[in-house]
């Protein structure tokens, strides 16, 4: 089972929300994890959005417009970016990152598009 | 300014060794945790390895242990990865990347633009 499982795809139009979920294996606690997020553009290299483990324990990158928002779904494991007001510019992969027992994981990422 | 700058990346047959190099400005990589992480054409993001800020402590991924050795050159402010015993499933583009804290416990920031490794005959 992967430690870190993120849908495939997500379509918005401009202007709407968009929540993506990085869905954590059975066994860990989304609670106990600081969750990271990063965005890649094709032909870019991934860039760091956010840090999230509670309200305390959050991190925006430099740069980082504010409709980017990070937090957590308890009740199904999962860690959530939230893009607010979508924009064109925010087509791209989103990867969500943590710790898990020995090793860095990434998630599968989830491909936006801005309709 | 934050600058990573890889090099190294080549096409190299299946057994065969490369040693990439990453070179940083902007900050001390003596001071910071660093990582190395890949990215195979057209797919996801793998970590590959790890060193800790202020010591020389390091982690691999289990898919690359004992084959690749990462280190650091702190006259130079450069960060290595010596890649032994490469295989197909190597091939990627390898990023070097910053860490948001001193130690690795505070995940991964800046990243570089990457290296293409080919691993194929």
């Amino acid at each position: 089972q992967a430690a870190l499982t993120q849908p495939s795809s997500l379509s918005a139009p401009p202007g709407a929300s968009a929540s993506l979920t990085c869905t954590l294996r059975s066994g860990i606690s989304v609670a106990s994890y600081r969750i990271y997020w990063y965005q890649q553009k094709p032909g870019s290299p991934p860039l760091f959005l956010l840090r999230y483990k509670s309200d305390s324990d959050y991190l925006k990158g430099s740069g980082v417009p504010s409709r980017f928002s990070a937090s957590k779904d308890y009740s199904a494991n999962a860690g959530i970016l939230l893009i607010s007001g979508l924009q064109s510019e925010d087509e791209a992969d989103y990867y969500c990152m943590t710790w898990d027992t020995s090793a860095w994981v990434f998630g599968g990422g989830t491909k936006v598009t801005v309709l | 300014e934050v600058q990573l700058l890889e090099s190294g990346g080549n096409l190299v047959q299946p057994g065969g060794s490369l040693r990439l190099s990453c070179a940083a400005s902007g900050f001390s990589i003596s001071v910071y945790a660093m990582t190395w992480v890949r990215q195979p054409p057209g797919k996801g993001l793998e970590w590959v390895s790890d060193i800790n800020g202020g010591d020389d402590s390091t982690n691999y991924a289990e898919s690359v242990r004992g084959r690749f050795t990462m280190s650091r050159d702190t006259s130079k402010n450069t960060l290595d990865l010596q890649m032994n015993s490469l295989r197909a499933e190597d091939t990627a583009v390898y990023y070097c990347v910053k860490g948001l804290d001193f130690g690795r416990w505070g995940g991964w920031g800046y990243w570089g633009r990457g290296t293409l490794v080919t691993v194929a005959s």
